[in-house]
């Protein structure tokens, strides 16, 4: 089963709008973590943000903010003021504890695209 | 912050030769560093969890004779991708975290585009 779901291929935004990139997850632990990922055309990944299950305040770097809405299982990420320089993949994870070891699941990806 | 440096970042090699990929915590130690591939235009997958000292952990479906890992020192760790052919054509990367910080943060390395030709 999918464990981290994102459901826009692709995005498309006029520079300077908001633009906010869906992500669903399922998991049965108390105790996880969720992240979200850019990655240029490079191939390199970029943090962006992070968010803990037990975190009480929504996560925010910046022009970058978490919406996390922990009983829908759904952890969006806000891009303010977005940038032609923001354009590129977009991977929300999620840290689960697997046999003693920290590891990311990652979920299909957002293609943002934003037009000048 | 933490940098994780991997090299090389582009290989191109023919059918049935082996191609190592190194994977390096420039500034902190690694006890786990992961290994990723990655398809055009699809995720990241977990391919296994190189352990320092000790064997590597392999996700299932994933050959352990044909990805090779190991991982020698505290800030080493390699892939060797053995008898290549060109389904292994793909992006690979890998992570690690500091576990000195108090940060879940996974830094990556920049990824090595292998083409099997």
């Amino acid at each position: 089963a999918q464990k981290i779901t994102q459901t826009q291929p692709g995005m498309f935004v006029q520079e300077k709008e908001a633009v906010t990139l869906d992500c669903t997850y399922d998991t049965s632990d108390q105790s996880y973590g969720l992240f979200w990922y850019k990655q240029p055309s490079s191939g390199e990944m970029i943090f962006l943000i992070y968010q803990g299950s037990y975190d009480e305040q929504n996560a925010t770097e910046g022009r970058y903010s978490l919406n996390f809405q922990k009983a829908r299982k759904s952890a969006n990420l806000v891009i303010s003021a977005s940038q032609l320089g923001d354009s590129a993949m977009y991977f929300c994870a999620m840290r689960e504890n697997l046999q003693g070891a920290q590891k990311l699941v990652f979920g299909q990806g957002t293609r943002l695209t934003i037009n000048p | 912050g933490a940098v994780v440096s991997q090299h090389p970042s582009r290989v191109i090699c023919k059918s049935g030769t082996s191609v190592k990929i190194e994977c390096r915590s420039l500034d902190f130690q690694a006890t786990t560093m992961f290994w990723y591939r990655q398809f055009p235009k699809q995720s990241l997958m977990l391919m296994a969890t190189s352990n320092e000292g000790s064997k590597a952990t392999y996700e299932q479906g994933v050959e352990k004779d044909k990805f090779l890992i190991n991982h020698a020192s505290l800030t080493l760790s390699t892939l060797t991708v053995t008898s290549a052919h060109p389904e292994d054509s793909s992006f690979y990367i890998c992570s690690a975290r500091d576990q000195a910080r108090q940060s879940w943060e996974a830094f990556f390395g920049q990824g090595t585009r292998l083409t099997v030709v």
